[in-house]
């Protein structure tokens, strides 16, 4: 079974700011990676799948680069906006194993 | 359907009593799964089914819980004996058969009193 790990666990950010995290994962045996966007009270909406070491995704303000070789995945928000505020997960296709998630709360 | 449809959206219960989730997938989706998420947690994998059978349960946290899945769309998730710490959103998911993207459903709510 993966142990798929996020971190940080919650951060804060201004409107404007921009930040990233991380997912990690075990290298071996790598299929695929998503990475999902939940908000309060919907379901999760996916938002990048990451497949090739070197991949890098982008939709709007939002990109994500993948390490296969090492085990880990960015997720990037440039110019957090609070529409952003929201918990972002990143799965194993291998075995659709969850991180904790990373809950971003963006202040206006 | 449209999408991933989970019933009921809330349900209320009381310890010590059965209930059952249900998940109607996307139609044609062969993959489906079932996690729960607790307060501050990310989801929790519970079972997958591919087709009718369950290609893996392990993440079924004890023999109070059990999921079917009989001609292959709609699931129920079984839970016996509820207990207040199975409080918690109950998530499903689809996929088609060699996909990488699963879609969500809205979730059901379960408190148990």
């Amino acid at each position: 079974i993966l142990n798929v790990e996020q971190s940080p666990q919650s951060l804060h950010v201004q409107e404007g700011d921009s930040t990233n995290f991380t997912c990690s994962f075990p290298s071996s045996n790598f299929y695929a990676l998503h990475w999902y966007r939940w908000e309060t009270a919907k379901s999760p909406e996916a938002l990048f799948v990451m497949t090739l070491n070197g991949d890098e995704k982008k939709k709007g303000r939002i990109s994500a680069t993948l390490n296969t070789k090492e085990g880990y995945s960015y997720l990037y928000i440039k110019g957090s906006q609070p529409e952003d505020s929201a918990t972002y997960l990143c799965a194993s296709i291998n075995d659709m194993r969850f991180g904790a998630g990373t809950r971003l709360t963006v202040k206006p | 359907g449209a999408g991933v449809s989970q019933t009921p959206s809330n349900k209320v219960t009381e310890k010590g009593k059965y209930v059952e989730l249900r998940c109607d997938p996307i139609s044609g989706h062969t993959a489906l799964y079932w996690y729960r998420q607790s307060l501050g947690q990310g989801p929790e994998f519970l079972i997958y089914f591919q087709g009718t059978g369950a290609a893996d349960d392990s993440g079924l946290p004890n023999d109070r819980f059990f999921a079917v899945r009989p001609e292959g769309s709609v699931s129920t998730l079984k839970i016996q004996r509820t207990e207040r710490g199975d409080s918690a959103v109950y998530l499903c998911a689809s996929s088609l058969r060699g996909s990488t993207e699963a879609f969500f459903g809205q979730g059901t709510r379960l408190t148990v009193v």
